[in-house]
């Protein structure tokens, strides 16, 4: 069983276009992350959940917005999509939050967004 | 602000051939440090971690040494393989936040 999974696996699209990306996670962790991860491998922080809520949002513009119906699931929606949003976006739980989160992080296996 | 550096990639070994990848880091305090492996067309995972100065983490033949007064954390392997293609991120731990490395690419010849 997959632990972490994301939809779609690839998503080509028109600039100026919305779009959302699905994430669902099987292993009952509290906290879950978005990443992005440019063209030369750069991986950075998007946001963070904790039990539905909020807890990190690293200045990702506004037209990113992440909802989180249960704490099994974070979908990430983005609106007024731009050339510079084309990355592998990759969603993450843990079971903790703060210090020890990264010891049982996992990792979904990323979503290729290619904006034209 | 808090930041890692990784060296450069792509590297290039022939298989048998010894790996060491550099990583240095700047935090507040002691924070735990980490690498990951992302194989093609996958998701990051754990590697290794060390979570005080002077530990050594180690995994699957990879080691790396938390050391303090360096801040680096460098990953070593004796002998790499083909099957060790991939990109490694140093990273560490601080409060409610994880920062990684840019990666670095090894690429393994036979």
């Amino acid at each position: 069983d997959t632990a972490v999974s994301q939809t779609p696996k690839y998503l080509v699209t028109q600039m100026g276009n919305d779009k959302s990306i699905k994430c669902e996670q099987n292993l009952g962790h509290d906290t879950m992350y978005w990443y992005k991860q440019d063209s030369k491998k750069f991986l950075k922080i998007m946001f963070s959940y904790n039990n539905k809520e909020l807890i990190i949002n690293e200045t990702v513009p506004n037209r990113f917005s992440p909802k989180s119906p249960d704490k099994a699931h974070l979908n990430l929606h983005i609106n007024s999509l731009e050339l510079g949003d084309s990355a592998v976006y990759f969603c993450a739980s843990s079971q903790a939050i703060g210090q020890g989160a990264m010891e049982t992080q996992y990792f979904g296996p990323g979503t290729r967004l290619l904006v034209l | 602000g808090d930041s890692v550096t990784q060296m450069e990639g792509p590297v290039t070994l022939s298989e048998e051939a010894f790996l060491t990848i550099n990583c240095t880091y700047t935090a507040t305090g002691y924070p735990s440090l980490f690498w990951y492996v992302q194989y093609p067309g996958e998701g990051l995972q754990l590697l290794l971690k060390a979570t005080k100065a002077d530990d050594k983490g180690s995994n699957k033949g990879f080691e790396a040494t938390y050391r303090k007064e360096t801040t680096s954390f460098h990953l070593e392997k004796g002998s790499v393989q083909v099957s060790d293609s991939a990109v490694y991120f140093c990273a560490f731990e601080g409060y409610q936040k994880v920062t990684f490395g840019t990666g670095t690419k090894l690429q393994v010849i036979p």
